[in-house]
């Protein structure tokens, strides 16, 4: 079966750090992969997805995701946090009919 | 301005009670979902609709029930029957894999 796992709950990094937030999915087939952001209490809103190609997928906010096969990941990183990347981001992969999210990693920033 | 709406952005209940919430969206997209949204736990598929008149059970549908009579709306009914109904819920459209969420609505039941 199909599935995502964010490794890290919580992550805390200081303003200018840099960032990257793990991701592992389970798919027998290429993977459509996706990476999703939510402020407290609103919707959620695309960062960046990949369906092929390139393997470093560009996105929204200066953020940037990799894709490898070999580990079946599908990173997302930044070169430097904002104190306005403070949020929660979901990983999730397409599984045939409907999409399949990781359970979530949220991002707090230090001044 | 294309998107989806959910209202109300909050909403109280009284256990026993049945109670709708409402998803509208105007951006022509054939297939909408609603997920549930509990501290911890990720987005959890409740319903989803591929297409007007059809829709299919998710992973949590117990205590649910969805309509899909119209293109723009695919609105939720929390039953009574539900066991613990107080979450956050979102809904969306999708159209080539991609997913568009509404700003969610905050159920309170008491």
């Amino acid at each position: 079966a199909q599935s995502v796992t964010q490794p890290d709950i919580h992550i805390t990094v200081s303003e200018g750090a840099s960032l990257e937030l793990r991701c592992n999915y389970s798919y027998g087939a290429t993977p459509y992969l996706f990476w999703y952001v939510q402020s407290p209490g609103q919707g959620l809103q695309l960062l960046l997805k990949y369906f092929s190609g390139d393997t470093l997928v560009q996105g929204i906010k200066g953020f940037e995701a990799e894709f490898k096969r070999s580990q079946s990941s599908f990173n997302l990183r930044k070169p430097s946090v904002h104190w306005s990347d403070a949020a929660e981001y979901f990983c999730a992969v397409d599984g045939d009919d409907k999409i399949i999210f990781g359970k979530g990693t949220r991002l707090h920033i230090l001044p | 301005d294309g998107g989806i709406t959910q209202s109300p952005k909050y909403l109280f209940r009284k256990e026993g009670q049945n109670v709708t919430l409402s998803c509208e969206q105007n951006l022509n997209h054939d297939a909408m979902y609603w997920y549930r949204q509990d501290p911890g736990q990720g987005l959890r598929l409740i319903y989803y609709s591929q297409i007007v008149n059809d829709f299919q059970k998710g992973d949590i549908a117990e205590g649910y029930s969805v309509s899909r009579e119209k293109k723009e709306s695919f609105p939720l009914t929390v039953t009574s029957a539900q066991k613990n109904p107080t979450a956050f819920y979102l809904c969306a459209s999708e159209q080539d894999y991609e997913q568009y969420f509404g700003p969610g609505t905050r159920l309170t039941v008491t």
